[in-house]
């Protein structure tokens, strides 16, 4: 089985500052994990993901994550906040090469940059 | 054009309508899904299918069916709608090979569906 626990629904930072999005997951095998991102009246668009090549991982717009698994911890970062980043962003876990092919979604962070 | 394109992208309807809801894809993906999204509760998966012949229940299955006509087309029936079905409707797609390609899914603009 696998899970994903977003800490915070809504986050607000500043623009310029540094935005952290908290993901924790559970899985009974190495996992792949995945951030999207879902900006208003949009579909999801993938962010970035960890394959269990490096353990940190970079994606579009700025944003990066680190893969640590003695805190099973998949947190999304970036140094300093758009006002185009505010969306909502979702992180995701599959069983990696298991064969559970399935995304399991956590219930999403708003992030809301404030001018 | 959109890689996953999904009809309507809106659509408001009554308690006992059959609805579907519709999703095409020109990526060349065999597997497909439906997600619904409801506030704070993120996405959860309806039902997908790996193929034409394959088709398999999600988390919340019950009230909806779907049909897979062709490698690029994937429907969810909403056979007699009710208002707690009133959600955002994800269609995604991922490919058929192995490891995190095969996990990548691909998703379309929603379908905003209102049951009064």
């Amino acid at each position: 089985a696998q899970s994903v626990t977003q800490l915070g629904s809504h986050v607000s930072v500043s623009e310029g500052a540094l935005v952290l999005l908290r993901c924790n997951y559970s899985s009974s095998v190495p996992p792949y994990l995945f951030w999207y991102v879902q900006y208003p009246n949009q579909g999801l668009q993938l962010l970035l993901k960890y394959t269990s090549a490096a353990t940190l991982v970079k994606g579009i717009n700025g944003f990066e994550a680190e893969f640590k698994k003695s805190e099973t911890s998949f947190h999304l970062t970036k140094p300093s906040a758009h006002m185009s980043d505010a969306a909502e962003y979702f992180c995701a876990v599959s069983a990696g090469g298991g064969s559970n092919y399935k995304l399991t979604f956590g219930k999403g962070t708003l992030l809301t940059v404030n001018p | 054009d959109a890689d996953v394109t999904q009809t309507p992208r809106n659509r408001i309807t009554k308690t006992g309508k059959r609805i579907m809801l519709e999703c095409s894809q020109t990526k060349g993906h065999d597997r497909m899904y439906w997600y619904r999204q409801d506030p704070g509760l993120g996405l959860r998966l309806i039902y997908y299918s790996f193929d034409v012949k394959d088709i398999n229940k999600g988390e919340i299955s019950d009230g909806y069916s779907v049909s897979r006509q062709a490698q690029a087309k994937f429907s969810l029936s909403l056979e007699s709608a009710i208002p707690n079905q009133t959600a955002l409707y994800f269609c995604a797609t991922s490919d058929r090979t192995s490891g995190a390609v095969r996990d990548t899914q691909y998703f379309g603009p929603g379908t905003r569906l209102t049951v009064l």
